[in-house]
């Protein structure tokens, strides 16, 4: 089967650090994505990893490990706006995305 | 440009009713995806489409069907509605790179 495991729920406060993480199980990987969902609205894009490390893109952040089939969203200096959901999501393919459950990021002042 | 489209926005249907879900997209790319999203499930592909006049199956097809006669629409059908297909219907595209663009939604209830 296929499964991507990531926590239901995080808390953290303005300007603090939150990791959310992610491992999968897939059959065929091509990259894992992340996407932001603001109150059931449309998922929006966030970052791509295809290879091993850590892409940074200002204060969002996103690491791989193939090896260890496991990668996270690390989100920094948080504001209240980037209280929303976080799905990772396997590019299975080059086409098809297969997506965890979400994480539910809620940050209060 | 208007990126991604969908109609109509909200549905109720009565079990047994047919409808389409209709999604367009105006920035030429070939690939374009329907996906349903239930509480706590995240979001599934039903359908996709690799181009003009192709259609495949996703994870959960079942009560489903699609077509692509057009590049820029992607026709979600549902033949007769049943309770469990309420949910939200999510439309996507993509095009040579890995992003893909969601369109806003179609929020539907059958009873």
């Amino acid at each position: 089967g296929q499964s991507l495991e990531q926590p239901s729920e995080v808390t953290a406060v303005e300007g603090a650090i939150v990791q959310i993480n992610c491992t999968y199980q897939t059959s065929g990987f091509y990259g894992l994505s992340w996407y932001q969902q603001h109150d059931g609205g449309a998922p929006t894009f966030l970052s791509y990893n295809a290879l091993d490390g850590l892409e940074e893109t200002g204060r969002f952040s996103s690491f791989l490990s193939r090896s260890d089939s496991y990668g996270y969203l690390l989100l920094q200096e948080l504001q209240m706006k980037d209280s929303a959901s976080y799905f990772c999501a396997v590019n299975q393919a080059g086409t098809a995305l297969i997506f965890g459950k979400g994480t539910t990021l809620s940050v209060s002042s | 440009n208007a990126g991604v489209t969908q109609t109509p926005k909200f549905r109720v249907l009565k079990t047994g009713q047919s409808m389409t879900l209709l999604c367009a997209q105006d920035m030429n790319h070939e690939y374009m995806y329907w996906y349903r999203q239930d509480p706590g499930m995240g979001l599934r592909l039903i359908h996709y489409s690799v181009g003009e006049g192709t259609t495949a199956k996703g994870e959960v097809p079942d009560g489903y069907n699609v077509s692509r006669l057009k590049k820029q629409n992607f026709l979600l059908g549902l033949e007769s509605a049943a309770p469990s297909q309420t949910s939200v219907y999510f439309c996507a595209t993509h095009q040579g790179d890995y992003e893909q663009y969601f369109g806003p939604g179609t929020r539907l209830t059958v009873t």
